[in-house]
């Protein structure tokens, strides 16, 4: 069973510029979600997709960062313009359908990890 | 509101030794509980979780963890590392009112050495 794809895996940008990461999910998987991971740090959330909908996106910097998953399938995550703050690894994850009511497990692609200049 | 807290940031151990990695949480509600993996340049990976039943729960590779309800703590343990071991591990909880989000520690780098 193929993994969580994501691309590209490392990007470098100048502040103020604009950056599109991609995230294929596991096939099947309904639930899919956006990760930040800064250095020293833990992940956090920055959006949860069930199919086509947003679930939760409240730590998502709304002002600079986009994300959308237009077919239920695979989705973009966007950043314009980007501040020297948003160098971190972005982690794309999914799940079989976490509405289900069981928890169920997240799997997580290798990252794209973003260097602002 | 949860978090989690990892104390230790890093943890160096001789290959063969036994190994435990501290992971504490303050929850106003129960919670679930999970220990992640990440090699270097991979993504995270499921280790174990606790979502009911016996408190001592066993994962992949040899690792073990117990959740302690009157500690808060979910440690992980292991009774003799491997060099192949060495990663950095997240502890996470997930409140179980129904919400999914995953609110991760700080991590803890495990540092195997022969």
């Amino acid at each position: 069973e193929a993994g969580v794809a994501q691309s590209p895996r490392y990007k470098i940008i100048e502040k103020r510029q604009s950056v599109a990461f991609w995230c294929n999910p596991i096939s099947g998987h309904a639930t899919l979600y956006w990760y930040q991971q800064i250095l020293g740090q833990g992940p956090k959330l920055l959006i949860q997709f069930q199919n086509n909908g947003v679930v939760d996106d409240s730590q998502l910097p709304k002002d600079r960062f986009s994300a959308e998953r237009l077919k239920g399938v695979d989705s973009t995550l966007k950043i314009q313009p980007a501040k020297l703050e948003d160098s971190a690894v972005y982690l794309c994850a999914s799940s079989l359908d976490a509405l289900m009511g069981v928890r169920e497990t997240q799997y997580f692609g290798p990252g794209t990890r973003l260097l602002v200049l | 509101a949860q978090s989690v807290t990892q104390l230790d940031s890093q943890v160096p151990v001789f290959e063969e030794a036994p190994v435990e990695l501290r992971c504490n949480y303050s929850s106003s509600v129960s919670v679930y509980l999970f220990w992640y993996v990440q090699y270097p340049n991979q993504g995270l990976q499921l280790l174990l979780k606790y979502l009911s039943g016996s408190t001592l729960v066993k994962g992949i590779n040899g690792f073990e963890a117990e959740f302690n309800k009157s500690q808060t703590s979910f440690h992980l343990r292991k009774p003799s590392v491997h060099i192949s071991d060495t990663a950095e591990y997240f502890c996470a909880v997930t409140p179980s009112d129904g919400t999914d989000k995953l609110i991760f520690g700080t991590g803890t780098r495990l540092q195997v050495f022969p």
